[in-house]
């Protein structure tokens, strides 16, 4: 079966400061990635998406960036957070397929002060 | 730009009761997803509707797609308090391998 892990799991940060947010996929192979932000009490946003190695799409143009330096794993970074970077963060996967669902990780909780 | 949306935003409703709730989008699509959210956790996939006409049912959830209407509906039959969360409609952006979120309905389930 497939799982999909994301850590941490909470991490608070002062403004400024570098983010690195990890995702991995195991039991399945090049699966789409994604990238979404979640504000308190609000819908999901896309950040990144990703068809394959070193390939990302860009959905909204900020202080964030990623990458996937391996088939099953996707980075988030940015090298100076800002106060608005706060949010629900979450990683999910879908087969390459038009039918596919997507799944999702158990998400990071960033605030940053 | 595909939009989605969903309606109510809130709900609150008595439990045993009968309730509906939509998602409307804006261009042609016919991947339509919905998704649950618990208080402070990830999203839990519940159905995948991939064609005209198609429905889906688990326990007291039923969920039912219109591609012509660009519409989907998820219909909760004689709700109970484990029920509330948090729904979202996805729909599939054709040509892209993109989901596009509904801004989710809150629904709290009163015993």
């Amino acid at each position: 079966s497939q799982t999909i892990h994301q850590w941490p799991a909470t991490l608070v940060q002062p403004v400024g400061s570098p983010l690195s947010l990890e995702c991995t996929v195991e039991g399945t192979s090049n699966p789409n990635l994604y990238w979404y932000r979640q504000a308190a009490g609000r819908g999901l946003q896309l950040l990144f998406y990703s068809v394959g190695i070193g390939q990302i799409s860009s959905e909204v143009p900020q202080n964030l960036s990623a990458s996937r330096p391996q088939d099953r794993q996707f980075i988030l970074s940015s090298k100076k957070l800002l106060l608005s970077d706060s949010g629900f963060y979450l990683c999910a996967w879908s087969r390459g397929r038009d039918d596919s669902s997507q799944f999702f990780g158990p998400g990071t909780r960033l605030t940053v002060l | 730009e595909l939009k989605v949306e969903q309606n109510p935003l809130f709900l609150s409703m008595q439990e045993g009761k009968n309730y509906t709730i939509y998602c409307n989008y804006s261009t042609t699509s016919d991947r339509l997803y919905w998704y649950r959210q618990d208080p402070g956790k990830s999203l839990e996939s519940l159905f995948v509707l991939l064609s005209n006409g198609a429905v889906k049912q688990e326990g007291r959830l039923m969920a039912s797609l219109d591609t012509k209407a660009r519409l989907s509906t998820l219909h909760i039959t004689a709700a109970v308090h484990d029920l509330s969360a948090t729904y979202f409609c996805a729909v599939g952006d054709p040509g892209t391998y993109k989901y596009i979120f509904g801004t989710g309905t809150r629904l709290k389930v009163l015993a």
